[in-house]
């Protein structure tokens, strides 16, 4: 089955930077991949997502990129503000629904953004 | 437009108690799913449901079930709780069964003491 791994678990930043928090995934059928934010009282808000027939995806400061070959997609967020800072969650699918098909997440990364 | 809605946000039971959990989709959806996270974890599987119909289920043991309504909306149902059934439980829907752009409600915080 497919696993999908997150690093880092943790991630710090100023205010102003820019934020990477990189995912692999196991099965190349995988072929759809979102990102979540998750913060307290919130839940989990869909940010952006990319498939596998694109290599890169953008949304003002947010970009995913995603590396098929190599089985791995990137979160970049620029121009980091403290409303940033929350858990984000790669997931990925095969996108065909049921046992098989249903959103294999990682472990999540906890961005802090400093003012 | 209302998102996906959880009931209740927050819920403290005893070992061996059952509880039941519910969650509304966003209008039009018809694919209902539950997920598991516990302190420190991804998000995990347990069912989906699809036009009141179960579509896949997760490696959990059978004092876990679920439904879904004419409606759509769903409940999620556990029995005979364990300590280790405490997390957050999440509900997401999707347009369709296949599990792009499924929007995730607040969940419902379990405790089991």
């Amino acid at each position: 089955g497919e696993n999908v791994e997150q690093h880092p678990s943790t991630l710090s930043v100023q205010e102003g930077d820019s934020a990477v928090i990189k995912c692999t995934y196991s099965d190349s059928a995988s072929n759809y991949f979102p990102w979540y934010k998750q913060e307290l009282g919130k839940g989990s808000q869909l940010i952006i997502d990319i498939r596998s027939n694109v290599g890169e995806k953008k949304d003002q400061r947010i970009a995913v990129t995603l590396n098929k070959t190599a089985k791995h997609f990137s979160l970049h967020i620029t121009e980091t503000q403290p409303e940033d800072s929350a858990v984000y969650f790669c997931a990925a699918t095969t996108g065909s629904g049921g046992s098989q098909g249903n959103l294999i997440f990682g472990k999540g990364t906890k961005l802090s953004v400093k003012p | 437009d209302a998102g996906v809605t959880q009931s209740p946000t927050h819920l403290i039971k005893t070992r061996g108690q059952h509880v039941t959990l519910r969650c509304s989709p966003i209008s039009g959806h018809k694919s209902v799913s539950w997920y598991q996270q516990v302190l420190g974890q991804g998000p995990q599987f347990i069912f989906q449901y699809y036009e009141k119909e179960e579509r896949g289920r997760g490696n959990f043991p059978d004092r876990f079930s679920a439904r879904q309504f004419p409606n759509y909306s769903s409940e999620l149902n556990v029995n005979a709780l364990l300590l280790g059934d405490s997390a957050l439980y999440l509900c997401a829907s999707s347009l369709q069964a296949t599990n792009t752009e499924a929007f995730f409600g607040q969940g419902t915080r379990l405790t089991v003491v």
